[in-house]
């Protein structure tokens, strides 16, 4: 079993919809969970970073994590042509600086 | 304030050569982290560095190898280039883990652009 499995799409939503984007982890000692965007040729940016169960919502970005399920989500509201781009969850266990990267989902936004 | 720095941006070597890739982290960021970028593996941990001694590995061969300076500033070594070593290396700092109450925030690692290394 993957540590991190992410659906590597390619995921297309129309312009304004919202995006869902999912990633479930194997590792029950993980405490920190994060979402990167990286366009095509650049390097990771950090979207959201979430540590508790729950929801945590930054603009149009919600982030959801479910420690029982193993489960963490991005939504994107109101998706704009410029979200197009690979989204790569990540988590790490805390006091390890090590992350451990999903294979990248990539969404199309479709004007 | 300025972001993660790395040089050189591209790089081309040939096969058995050797390759060091520089690192500066976000001023008062101490722990550095080191990462590969390929098509088929996708982004996979190398090791990490706080004040000067690498405190996580990957599993990488021995062939992989940094070092970190006493201002933070890290340098990544590959000797003996293989074709399979061509990737996009990026590094990561992050803020230093306090002794006692860490806070998870810490962990939030940010990237530098990367070194994108062919090799022929």
């Amino acid at each position: 079993q993957k540590e991190v499995e992410q659906n590597s799409g390619p995921l297309s939503v129309p312009e304004g919809a919202i995006a869902s984007l999912n990633c479930t982890y194997s590792d029950r000692g993980s405490q920190s969970f994060f979402w990167y965007r990286q366009y095509s040729g650049k390097s990771p940016e950090l979207i959201m970073s979430i540590y508790s169960n729950g929801d945590k919502e930054d603009g149009r970005f919600t982030a959801q994590l479910n420690k029982a399920s193993q489960y963490v989500s991005l939504l994107i509201r109101d998706s704009q042509p410029s979200d197009s781009a690979t989204y790569l969850c990540a988590f790490s266990s805390f006091g390890n600086e090590k992350l451990t990267f999903g294979t990248g989902t990539r969404l199309t936004i479709i004007p | 304030k300025a972001g993660v720095t790395q040089t050189p941006r591209y790089l081309i070597k040939t096969r058995g050569q050797q390759v060091t890739l520089s690192c500066s982290p976000i001023s008062g960021h101490r722990s550095v982290s080191w990462y590969q970028q390929t098509p088929g593996q996708g982004l996979q941990f190398l090791f990490e560095y706080f004040s000067e001694t690498q405190r996580n590995k990957g599993n990488f061969p021995g062939r992989f190898s940094g070092r970190q300076f006493s201002n933070s500033r890290s340098e990544m070594n590959v000797s003996t280039l293989e074709l399979g070593d061509s990737a996009l290396y990026l590094c990561a700092s992050s803020l230093p883990p306090p002794s006692s109450g860490r806070q998870a925030s810490t962990d939030t690692q940010y990237f530098g652009p990367g070194t994108r290394l062919t090799v022929l």
